[in-house]
């Protein structure tokens, strides 16, 4: 069965760091593309940031520079790397998974929240 | 950057009765458009991908239609479980990503 379970959210002050880390269970991270999606409160859905099972990773205007997305195969977990947050960063942060087919994501992770405020 | 406008914000209905959700993208996206469902407090739910293919464990009562610009989901004699968000995302010239703004239907 595949499973997506992300962690490591939690209140952040402006200008802090966070890691975001999202464990699979059921296949390998490394044979799909993985993307990070965002929901402030209350709002839709936002594409943040994908990597390709061919290691290459892009980013949406919003966080490029400041966002960096990787995983460790080993570990099987895709992680998210958060710098310089503001507000507008506040969200529910889901990982979910395009099983190669560049196509849909079938499966996401229940989300983990991540609030920047003073 | 291809724009999704979905239409309308929320539709109001009565369990039993037939959804139809639109959604058109700012450029042709072929048949690369999928459809999510999410239900407050959760995660988005694959519906339909390629315009039109149900995804797995999906019931017949949601179809998908459409190609280009003009997207259509269709949820056939609503069930109570059906009341929830859907976002169409397309998948033709990404990356970015990029979804619509969301369908709320709820009860009537």
């Amino acid at each position: 069965e595949v499973q997506l379970v992300e962690s490591g959210g939690g209140l952040i002050q402006p200008g802090g760091s966070l890691r975001l880390s999202c464990a699979a269970s059921g296949f390998d991270v490394s044979t799909s593309y993985m993307s990070w999606v965002r929901q402030a409160p209350g709002k839709g859905l936002e594409w943040v940031s994908v990597i390709y099972s061919s290691g290459s990773m892009y980013y949406a205007d919003s966080v490029k520079g400041r966002f960096t997305i990787s995983r460790d195969n080993s570990k099987n977990t895709l992680y998210l790397q958060m710098n310089i947050l503001s507000a507008e960063d506040t969200a529910v942060y889901y990982c979910a998974r395009d099983p190669g087919t560049g196509y849909y994501d079938d499966s996401w992770g229940q989300g983990t929240l991540v609030t920047v405020s003073s | 950057e291809i724009v999704l406008t979905q239409s309308p914000a929320t539709l109001s209905l009565s369990p039993g009765e037939r959804a139809t959700l639109s959604c058109r993208a700012s450029q042709s996206v072929s048949t690369y458009l999928a459809w999510y469902q999410q239900k407050p407090g959760q995660a988005p739910r694959l519906l339909i991908y390629d315009a039109s293919k149900r995804a797995t464990g999906i019931p017949a009562r949601f179809s998908g239609s459409g190609s280009g610009t003009d997207f259509t989901l269709t949820i056939n004699s609503l069930e109570p479980e059906d009341f929830a968000v859907y976002y169409c995302q397309q998948r033709s010239h990404w990356p970015p990503l990029t979804f619509g703004g969301g369908t709320k239907v709820e009860i009537k």
